[in-house]
């Protein structure tokens, strides 16, 4: 089947500071991904729509602001959590495909 | 997008059948069934899609009856390995649709499977 990966796979990094995670699609293009936060024995949470060439769209309580989605190319989207806060440490996923989705394995991210 | 109700945990034994039944009362009518499996600390993976009646793969089947209100998951000689949770989600997977790739996950039914 298809493969997305990301990277980092964890990271750590300390309080305001801004960190960037990637997701892209190995074997096929992408014109939309997807990215969801996971906390601990939660479910997925959609976050936003990462749009190839447009601004993406984000879900109704993601701040467009702090959660950075840039979708440059077919193969390639990027969050960049701005500014992170203890609280913004969970797990992020993307995805991306059509009728069947595509998930990457997932970036964990602590905040000290 | 359709609202699902699962079992939130099950407990199963190796080789035995396993069944997870799903309830979606709202779905729509260009809406599929699709099922996701996730282990911990890895993204959910893909395990089957359906409309309506039965689809089996590889790996499982699933069922739907006519009026497709629910759907159930069926996994053969479960192991060890298939100890993972468990996603049901209904939405619309036609190209060009509004939802099209959108996901909303429900709580999800945590399967343990016993020696």
């Amino acid at each position: 089947g298809a493969v997305v990966s990301q990277h980092p796979s964890r990271v750590i990094c300390k309080s305001g500071t801004s960190v960037k995670i990637e997701c892209r699609s190995l074997d096929f293009q992408a014109t939309t991904m997807f990215w969801y936060r996971q906390f601990p024995k939660k479910s997925l949470m959609l976050m936003a729509t990462s749009n190839e060439g447009s601004k993406a769209t984000y879900e109704q309580g993601v701040e467009k602001d702090k959660f950075l989605i840039n979708h440059a190319s077919l193969t390639l989207s990027t969050l960049t959590v701005t500014s992170a806060h203890p609280e913004d440490s969970s797990f992020y996923i993307c995805s991306a495909g059509g009728g069947e989705q595509y998930f990457g394995p997932g970036t964990r991210l602590t905040v000290t | 997008l359709a609202k699902t109700t699962q079992p939130i945990s099950m407990d199963s034994y190796e080789g035995q059948e396993v069944n997870i039944t799903c309830s979606h009362n709202n779905i729509a009518t260009n809406d599929y069934i699709t099922w996701y499996q996730q282990f911990p600390s890895q993204g959910p993976r893909f395990i089957i899609q359906g409309y309506k009646t039965k689809v089996t793969n590889e790996v499982a089947s699933l069922f739907i009856p006519a009026d497709r209100k629910s759907s159930t998951l069926s996994l053969p000689r479960v192991s060890l390995s298939d100890t993972a949770v468990y996603y049901c989600l209904v939405g619309d997977v036609e190209a060009g649709g509004t939802s099209y790739g959108k996901l909303t996950f429900g709580q999800g039914t945590i399967l343990t499977v016993h020696p």
